[in-house]
């Protein structure tokens, strides 16, 4: 199947502070979600974004598709954005997820 | 309804025991995925429905584990003669459109074998 990796694994920010995070996939995608667990497990979906840029707040991604990444900006970072991000992909029946990247927000 | 919805969110069973796991898709979604997490890990696949045709189960890790979706709608993940190394959480996860979309997960199942 298709390999997911994200970076950085683990990141600890001071509040306020902006951070970006990278996933980068070894095949054509069809789509490409952007998540955030919380610290109760659910997953929240943040972006749905197969090509371009979005932004929704303090949060944008931009996704480009033919050199296969895609990024997660975080600017002025809350002790609320701590958890998980995970990036998912999908080609044909699956999505297949990296391995997140645990972010810290320390006040 | 307004969102994926899945029972129990908590189980414990004995090692041996059966246990089924329920999940409530969104209204009209076409598509239903489980998948396996891990502590620490990224979710893993386990299965996809579309409509209640069962079109990949590649990732069920054996013959103990079965899933259906008779009716289209509710799934229900049966795990028979739990092992500890089933002890994980089982998440569901639906989209609108057959084979992809953008993907809306429940809360999860968390299971924990004694």
């Amino acid at each position: 199947g298709i390999q997911v990796e994200q970076s950085p694994p683990d990141l600890i920010l001071q509040e306020g502070a902006n951070s970006t995070l990278r996933c980068n996939f070894s095949d054509s995608v069809n789509n490409l979600q952007w998540f955030h667990q919380n610290p109760w497990g659910q997953l929240i979906n943040l972006f749905y974004i197969p090509s371009g840029t979005k932004q929704n707040g303090r949060l944008s991604a931009t996704t480009v598709a033919t050199e296969r990444y895609s990024l997660l900006y975080i600017s002025s970072s809350q002790t609320t954005d701590s958890g998980v991000y995970f990036c998912a992909v999908n080609t044909g029946n699956q999505f297949y997820f990296g391995t997140g990247t645990s972010l810290t927000v320390i006040p | 309804g307004a969102g994926v919805s899945q029972s129990p969110r908590y189980k414990v069973a004995k090692r041996g025991q059966d246990v089924a796991l329920r999940c409530d898709p969104i209204s009209g979604h076409v598509s239903l995925f489980w998948y396996q997490q891990a502590l620490g890990q990224g979710p893993e696949f386990l299965t996809y429905f579309q409509n209640e045709a069962q079109l990949d189960k590649s990732g069920l890790p054996s013959d103990r584990f079965f899933a259906e979706r008779p009716e289209g709608s509710v799934s229900t993940l049966k795990i028979q003669r739990t092992q500890q190394e089933d002890s994980a959480v089982y998440l569901c996860a639906s989209s609108l459109l057959a084979g992809g979309g953008e993907l809306f997960f429940g809360e999860g199942s968390r299971l924990t074998v004694l």
